[in-house]
């Protein structure tokens, strides 16, 4: 079935650090790929997506780009801020699938300390 | 727009008890998602319905839960005789229709004693 695996959190960096943070998926058919990202006390936001191989997601500083050959999205920024503090969630919806739902990791805790 | 609206934000109740809460979507949006979220963990798929029409449950729905999405509006999620390995966050999404973006409420924290 699908799936979606995402590196363990918590990550801890300093503020103005390069950040990456692991996905990989399995999935039939051709995924879209989506990072969500959840402040404490908020609901999932998106923050980024890619529907098709090659094509990077950016928003806010962050990207990623939809790696087929490794079956790979992984999160980058560049420099992160404290405000980037949240739970990082990768996750994937299925062409094969009507329903459209959203198949999500086990989130990456991310802390920025100044 | 005002988003997805999700109520009550936390609920607390005894084993036995049933709950119910309740999700307002999207003005006009035609799918409505509900999830499940434990701690530590992602959400996973729980059920959805397009307008009115519930579509898909997934395994984890046992009989004791029961949504509903009269009118193709809100929707509601009950469960019945809760269980403490009930407690979870419920998390509500719509998206203005497929292939399209899911856009999420705030949860509604369930603590079952």
């Amino acid at each position: 079935g699908n799936s979606v695996t995402q590196m363990e959190g918590p990550v801890t960096l300093s503020e103005e650090a390069f950040l990456t943070i692991n996905c990989t998926y399995t999935a039939t058919g051709y995924p879209s790929l989506f990072w969500y990202v959840q402040y404490p006390g908020e609901g999932l936001q998106l923050l980024l997506k890619a529907t098709k191989a090659d094509d990077k997601g950016s928003n806010k500083g962050f990207e990623a780009t939809y790696r087929k050959e490794t079956t790979s999205f992984h999160l980058e920024k560049g420099s992160v801020q404290v405000s980037d503090s949240a739970v990082y969630f990768c996750a994937l919806t299925s062409s094969m699938d009507s329903s459209y739902k959203l198949i999500f990791g086990s989130g990456t805790r991310l802390l920025v300390r100044p | 727009d005002t988003g997805v609206s999700q109520n009550p934000r936390h609920k607390i109740t005894k084993r036995g008890q049933n709950v119910t809460f309740r999700c307002d979507p999207i003005s006009e949006h035609n799918r409505l998602y509900w999830y499940r979220q434990t701690l530590g963990q992602g959400p996973e798929f729980l059920t959805y319905f397009q307008n009115e029409a519930q579509l898909e449950k997934s395994r984890l729905l046992s009989d004791r839960f029961s949504a509903e999405r009269p009118k193709g509006s809100f929707s509601t999620l009950e469960i019945q005789r809760t269980e403490q390995g009930d407690s979870a966050m419920y998390l509500c999404a719509s998206s203005p229709r497929e292939m399209d973006i899911q856009y999420f409420g705030a949860g509604t924290r369930l603590s079952v004693l």
